[in-house]
């Protein structure tokens, strides 16, 4: 089985413009969530789709945001850059488990770098 | 919101030894994972714990969810030099509404001198 995918791998853009970033989750898997990784932070968490709704959201600005199609893919959106959102993007897919929890599965992320 | 204190931050090990990091939370945590990230990738789901007071392996690795529910370990034994990377505890706090999102610790990375 597929891992989770993630595109592109490595970006780079300058402060002000946006950016979409694209997962494809493990086959069969209908829950993405999206994180932050920065080495002050850590990993952060940004949001998280199932069925194409937001289920949960961490605390970020309102200038990150995301979508979750039919198909499970899910795309997250920075729009006015700013030099602090270099960062490596993770997204993980997860399938329910019993209880309520799911599991997480990450993909390799995209490193965002901001100029 | 929830705050996953992991230690250590960092360390220094020769091959062959034994290897031991954990976390702890202030608050009840209802699973517990670890992960371990190479340089460049995305975490790798090593162990998962959902009872508290489980114990369970994966190799060299063994790992134990607290029974106060607040804290977690995990053990490598017999440390080769592909265990570098860093190992990430990560948890699924128990209050409602939350059961989609997980709490990150810092990482403890992890260097094997050969």
């Amino acid at each position: 089985k597929a891992g989770v995918t993630q595109t592109p791998r490595y970006l780079i853009k300058t402060r002000g413009q946006q950016v979409t970033l694209s997962c494809s989750p493990i086959s069969g898997h209908r829950s993405v969530s999206w994180y932050q990784q920065t080495p002050g932070q850590g990993l952060q968490f940004l949001f998280e789709y199932f069925s194409e709704t937001q289920r949960n959201k961490g605390n970020f600005p309102g200038r990150f945001s995301g979508r979750q199609f039919s198909n499970s893919r899910s795309e997250m959106n920075v729009s006015t850059l700013e030099l602090g959102d270099s960062a490596l993007y993770l997204c993980a897919s997860s399938s329910p488990k019993g209880g309520g929890y799911n599991e997480q599965f990450f993909g390799p992320g995209t490193r965002l770098t901001v100029l | 919101g929830q705050q996953l204190n992991q230690s250590p931050q960092s360390m220094f090990i020769q091959e062959g030894e034994d290897v031991s990091m954990n976390c702890t939370s202030s608050s009840i945590f209802n699973t517990w994972l670890w992960y371990k990230q190479d340089p460049g990738e995305g975490p790798v789901l090593l162990i998962a714990l959902y009872k508290a007071g489980e114990l369970t392996s994966n190799g060299r690795l063994t790992a134990q969810f607290g029974i106060t529910r607040k804290d977690s370990f995990l053990n490598i034994s017999a440390s080769i030099p592909s265990d570098v990377g860093i190992y990430f505890c990560a948890g699924q706090p128990s209050s409602g509404g939350s059961n989609y999102k997980l709490t990150f610790g810092k990482g403890t990375l992890l260097t094997v001198n050969p």
